[in-house]
């Protein structure tokens, strides 16, 4: 089943640009990790968010996590063509072993 | 450090053929797991491994086996491949349970006839 659901599907936008990413989950979580997928190649691990908090930064990715409303964002500032990759949302449930990952948002920067 | 490496990159089957996809990791991991990914889809777990000697099933195990003989390798055996098989099939490793960050493979596509 998919706990994940990233909206948009795809999106494209000018180098430069801000990207702004949303991902929605169903049940309650204790935390909430974002990943990004060049093409062709494994995922790597961008930033984790805890159900404590709000907010959280990485160099030019800012993570927001809205518990009451089971979603979070995942904002790339300043594009640039390197990010052009797909991005995906992990939750995990409570006592699980296992990531629960949605379908992914395809970001394409135009130079 | 390699990280995590796969073999093969790619692999083409007729339906019924058996295979094993190789994972290694060098990062001394006590976790690792086996995921497919298809198109539209996030990652399905597969089976994963808590340390070695032990696997556990995933959200979608059926059709797929896995050994952990040694820490540094996670086999996943395909024993009679169906074309629902056919998927990009991607290896992690961390070295603690989730949320550790998952260290991933290069993936190795399998197209089933």
């Amino acid at each position: 089943s998919q706990q994940g659901e990233e909206d948009p599907q795809a999106l494209s936008i000018q180098e430069g640009e801000n990207a702004t990413m949303n991902c929605s989950y169903k049940t309650s979580i204790n935390n909430l990790q974002w990943y990004r997928q060049n093409s062709g190649r494994g995922l790597v691990h961008l930033i984790l968010i805890r159900s404590n908090e709000r907010e959280k930064h990485s160099g030019r990715l800012r993570v927001t996590l809205d518990t009451s409303k089971k979603s979070s964002s995942l904002l790339i500032t300043a594009s640039r063509a390197a990010d052009t990759a797909s991005y995906f949302c992990a939750t995990k449930r409570d006592s699980n072993y296992q990531l629960i990952w949605g379908a992914g948002t395809k970001l394409i920067i135009k130079p | 450090n390699a990280g995590v490496t796969q073999t093969p990159k790619f692999r083409v089957l007729k339906t019924g053929q058996s295979m094993t996809l190789l994972c290694a990791q060098d990062m001394n991991h006590e976790y690792m797991y086996w995921y497919r990914q298809d198109p539209g889809m996030g990652l399905r777990l597969i089976h994963y491994s808590v340390g070695e000697g032990t696997t556990a099933k995933g959200e979608v195990p059926d059709g797929y086996n896995v050994s952990r003989l040694k820490k540094q390798n996670f086999l996943l055996g395909l024993e009679s491949a169906a074309p629902s098989q056919t998927s990009v099939y991607f290896c992690a490793s961390s070295s603690g349970p989730p949320p550790n960050e998952q260290f991933f493979g290069p993936g190795t596509r399998l197209t089933v006839l």
